[in-house]
């Protein structure tokens, strides 16, 4: 049973294209998180959100609590935005649960 | 300011050898986590501490022990290792808000 799914599994792109990568949460939850990890490096936090929308530079999350959705866009995608981007949530006991992420991989 | 600080990046274990990974932080949290990363799967639990002096399982414990040292600093020890146990182990912290993680550790059992 996976509390957190993710899609697609897999993501290729070309250099410019709108990129977006879905998440469906099946728990109560207190946060929703968006990560980056890059091959053979840590896992950064891009996002951290419980309602409505965010953004940072190109990238853009929104989550839809009722609908316990959320999704990740990235905008004009370039070569450095290659990594795998992992959904997870956060319930109330402070537990995170977290989707088997999306690997993306912008081709020049 | 270092963040999560976790040791060491590599390490190659024979079959029932035992060794200890160490996380600190320095942030304050009172919250700390281990995870393991298996290809294919996402990030599981393996054991999480909420706050100084206390410890509890995740959803795969087995095989592991954990000690929360004081705030800062929240060790897994793998006492008898086995070839199941190779992953890339990922420490994290949290005040409740956002997550922040070590380097990893990939660790190798023959």
């Amino acid at each position: 049973k996976n509390e957190v799914e993710q899609s697609p599994q897999n993501l290729t792109a070309q250099e410019g294209e709108f990129i977006t990568i879905n998440c469906s949460y099946s728990v109560g939850i207190s946060a929703l998180h968006w990560l980056q990890q890059h091959p053979g490096g840590g896992i950064v936090s891009l996002f951290m959100l419980s309602s409505g929308k965010k953004k940072h530079g190109r990238l853009i999350a929104t989550i839809n609590i009722q609908e316990k959705h959320s999704s990740l866009h990235i905008t004009a995608s370039h070569p450095r935005d290659s990594a795998v981007y992992i959904c997870a949530v956060k319930n109330t006991g402070n537990q995170f649960y977290f989707g088997t992420g999306t690997s993306l991989t912008v081709i020049p | 300011n270092a963040g999560v600080t976790q040791t060491p990046k590599f390490q190659v274990l024979k079959t029932g050898q035992s060794m200890t990974l160490q996380c600190a932080q320095d942030m304050n949290h009172n919250s700390m986590y281990w995870y393991r990363q298996d290809p294919g799967m996402g990030l599981r639990l393996i054991y999480y501490s909420a706050s100084e002096g206390t410890t509890d399982k995740g959803e795969v414990p087995n095989g592991y022990n954990v000690s929360r040292l004081n705030k800062r600093e929240f060790s897994l020890r793998l006492e008898s290792a086995a070839p199941s146990q190779t992953s890339v182990y990922f420490c994290a912290s949290s005040d409740g808000g956002e997550a922040f993680f070590g380097q990893g550790t990939r660790l190798t059992v023959v």
